[in-house]
């Protein structure tokens, strides 16, 4: 079954500008992370955040973590053309089931 | 470099035929996952093991099968591939589950 769902579908942008996306999942949680897709290709883990965490910075990324809204942001800064991909959330349950459930993911275009 | 193969990226295979995709890793990790995705979707997990101890999806069609030999590699076979199983197959690993996971590069299939 879906876990989450990320807002928005897609998203265009200019280059040099921030990306925001967002994803909100329905059960309680161990950790949370972001994956990156290129097209046609395999994820890439970006960032991990823990369910005790609020906040957590690599690079240019910024994600937040909302246990009470059962919600994350990610925010891509000072975008680049390199960062056109899809990007999905994905949540561990907190019951500790060895698998992680991917949202539906955003489509992102950095127009150069 | 540590990483996972998958291979072939590319398969074509007839409706009903059986086919086999295979994944090996050479980062030792104990959890090896297959998920199908389709087009503009996320990630479906279809089963897991950890080390030989294998873990179905209740949702995972018994078309599906899969062996995992030794801690390197695992296989997917299908066993009568109907239309509806064209999809990308990504296989992925973790030290333990929940964490992190490491992604091949996937192998696309087409069924005719």
């Amino acid at each position: 079954s879906q876990q989450g769902e990320e807002d928005p579908q897609a998203l265009s942008i200019q280059e040099g500008e921030n990306a925001t996306m967002n994803c909100s999942y329905k059960t309680s949680i161990n950790n949370l992370q972001w994956y990156r897709q290129n097209s046609g290709r395999g994820l890439v883990h970006l960032i991990l955040i823990r369910s005790n965490e609020r906040e957590k910075h690599s690079g240019r990324l910024r994600v937040t973590l909302d246990t009470s809204k059962k919600s994350s942001s990610l925010l891509i800064t000072a975008s680049r053309a390199a960062d056109t991909a899809s990007y999905f959330c994905a949540t561990e349950e907190d019951f500790g089931n060895e698998k992680l459930t991917f949202g539906t993911g955003t489509r992102l275009t950095i127009i150069p | 470099d540590a990483m996972v193969i998958q291979n072939p990226r590319y398969q074509v295979t007839q409706f009903g035929k059986p086919v086999t995709l295979s994944c090996s890793q050479t980062l030792n990790h104990n959890v090896m996952y297959w998920y199908q995705q389709k087009s503009s979707q996320a990630p479906k997990l279809l089963f897991h093991y950890y080390d030989k101890d294998f873990n179905n999806e209740a949702d995972t069609p018994d078309n599906f099968q899969s062996r995992r030999p030794n801690t390197s590699f695992c296989f997917l076979d299908i066993r009568s591939p109907g239309l509806g199983d064209a999809a990308m197959y990504l296989c992925a690993t973790s030290t333990t589950g929940g964490e992190t996971q490491y992604f091949g590069p996937g192998t696309r299939l087409l069924v005719l």
